[in-house]
């Protein structure tokens, strides 16, 4: 298994722009999640999914889209980047099943202009 | 409000020495409780994990965590550091289920030879 894989691991954007940090996990997980880690704020949820189908808002939505069409995978979509959005994007998943445990991808680091 | 308090941002020590890194949380309910590390442009990897039952946790690379519910902390131990746990930390707490984790700010531990 791959476990969680993140593309692109690096990314520079322009205000304005927008761009989709992809997520994909082949251990048939339900639950994902999206956080972003920023220096002295430990990660904070920004949303997550319980299943295809289902998406929830989490702590730092705003600014941030998601949709989960498949199991496999949990796409993060910013419309319009800011500065503020400058950060690294972590994507997890989790078993509903046996060890209730997050596995985290590599993560995405985004700069934006 | 959930939350989780790292009190040491930043902590030195010397190889072979003891650790103890402190973690408390607020939750209402009985907490999911964990403790991740994070080398420098690494991801997440789980150390170990707090659900139920005996109350002191043994992890992988030689750490445990004791919870204590009087005291609201979880806090992270180990008997000798090797150079090699140089790293970053995170306490965490799932609020609400275990695939929404609210996390500290972090310890970044130095460990000196």
């Amino acid at each position: 298994n791959a476990g969680v894989t993140q593309t692109p691991k690096f990314q520079v954007l322009k205000t304005g722009q927008s761009m989709t940090l992809q997520c994909a996990q082949d251990m048939n997980h339900e639950y994902m999640s999206w956080y972003r880690q920023d220096p002295g704020m430990g990660l904070r949820l920004i949303h997550y999914s319980v299943g295809a189908g289902i998406t929830d808002q989490g702590e730092v939505p705003n600014g941030y889209n998601v949709s989960r069409s498949t199991t496999e995978d949990f796409p993060l979509r910013l419309l319009s980047a800011a500065p503020s959005q400058t950060s690294v994007y972590f994507c997890a998943s989790t078993p509903t099943t046996g060890a209730k445990t997050q596995y985290f991808g590599p993560g995405t680091r985004l700069l934006v202009l | 409000a959930q939350s989780v308090t790292q009190p040491d941002i930043h902590i030195t020590v010397s190889e072979g020495a003891s650790l103890e890194l402190r973690c408390n949380y607020s939750y209402g309910a009985t907490p999911y409780l964990f403790w991740y590390v994070q080398s420098p442009g690494q991801g997440l990897q789980l150390l170990l994990k707090y659900f139920s039952g005996d109350t002191l946790v043994q992890g992988i690379k030689g750490f445990e965590a004791e919870f204590k519910r009087s005291q609201s902390s979880f806090n992270l131990r180990k008997p000798s550091v090797h150079w090699s746990d140089a790293a970053e930390y995170f306490c965490a707490v799932g609020a609400g289920g275990y695939n929404k984790l609210i996390f500290g700010a972090g310890t970044r531990l130095a460990v000196h030879p």
